[in-house]
């Protein structure tokens, strides 16, 4: 079973709104990842999770904040997005952080 | 320079060809490459990931790896119109954990 399930599929919020994603794994995986991809584009990564700590931030606006309650599970919290924000949000996990990644279907995210 | 280059396409070629999808990088200790495609709005999926230098084969798909001219390339054998897909090549950097996509090439296989 290589699957990551995201929630939700699509997310449509205003700008003063507060909303978060949701992504999980249950294939053991130790390195959990949030990319952003916008039209025609290639994902952008965004963080790492490794052994559910932080271990890469791309410099991203602090009005995305992650966190990894545990081994399983990864959110993305969203505050005060602006419309520039709008995009598809990924979710990847891999067993270790050099190793192949799978990744989620993704929320399609909308900001007005 | 970018870490992952790709020609962005659109790579045209009719049902029944081989295509062959190319891509270069930079980092010279690059140890782990892999070819996803992905769909129009929907997420990459893994097709395949090479390690060792020389051809791997997975049906109608072979990757070929060269490091010495740092290269990594897709052939798709048979090619048919379920193929026309964005292809992303992605190299995993040798210090770092870094995961770099290049730009994705768009295959079109006319029928």
């Amino acid at each position: 079973d290589t699957e990551v399930t995201q929630t939700p599929k699509h997310l449509v919020m205003g700008m003063t709104n507060k909303k978060s994603l949701k992504c999980e794994q249950h294939m053991g995986h130790r390195a959990m990842y949030w990319y952003k991809q916008k039209a025609k584009k290639p994902p952008e990564l965004m963080f790492v999770y490794s052994y559910e700590k932080l271990s890469i931030n791309e410099s991203v606006p602090s009005r995305f904040s992650p966190e990894c309650p545990n081994s399983s599970l990864l959110n993305l919290h969203l505050h005060a997005l602006q419309p520039e924000d709008s995009a598809l949000y990924l979710c990847a996990s891999s067993h270790g952080i050099t190793d192949t990644q799978y990744f989620g279907p993704g929320t399609r995210l909308t900001v007005l | 320079q970018k870490e992952v280059e790709q020609n962005s396409g659109p790579l045209s070629v009719p049902e029944g060809a081989i295509a062959s999808l190319n891509c270069t990088y930079s980092d010279r200790g690059s140890q782990s490459f892999f070819w996803y495609r992905q769909y129009s709005g929907k997420s990459p999926e893994l097709i395949m990931f090479i390690y060792s230098n020389g051809d791997k084969e997975d049906g109608r798909f072979t990757a070929q790896l060269n490091k010495a001219s740092q290269y990594v390339s897709l052939l798709i054998r048979d090619s048919q119109p379920s193929d026309s897909a964005t292809y992303l090549c992605a190299v995993n950097g040798n210090n770092f954990n870094k995961f770099y996509f290049g730009s994705g090439t768009k295959l079109n296989v006319k029928p």
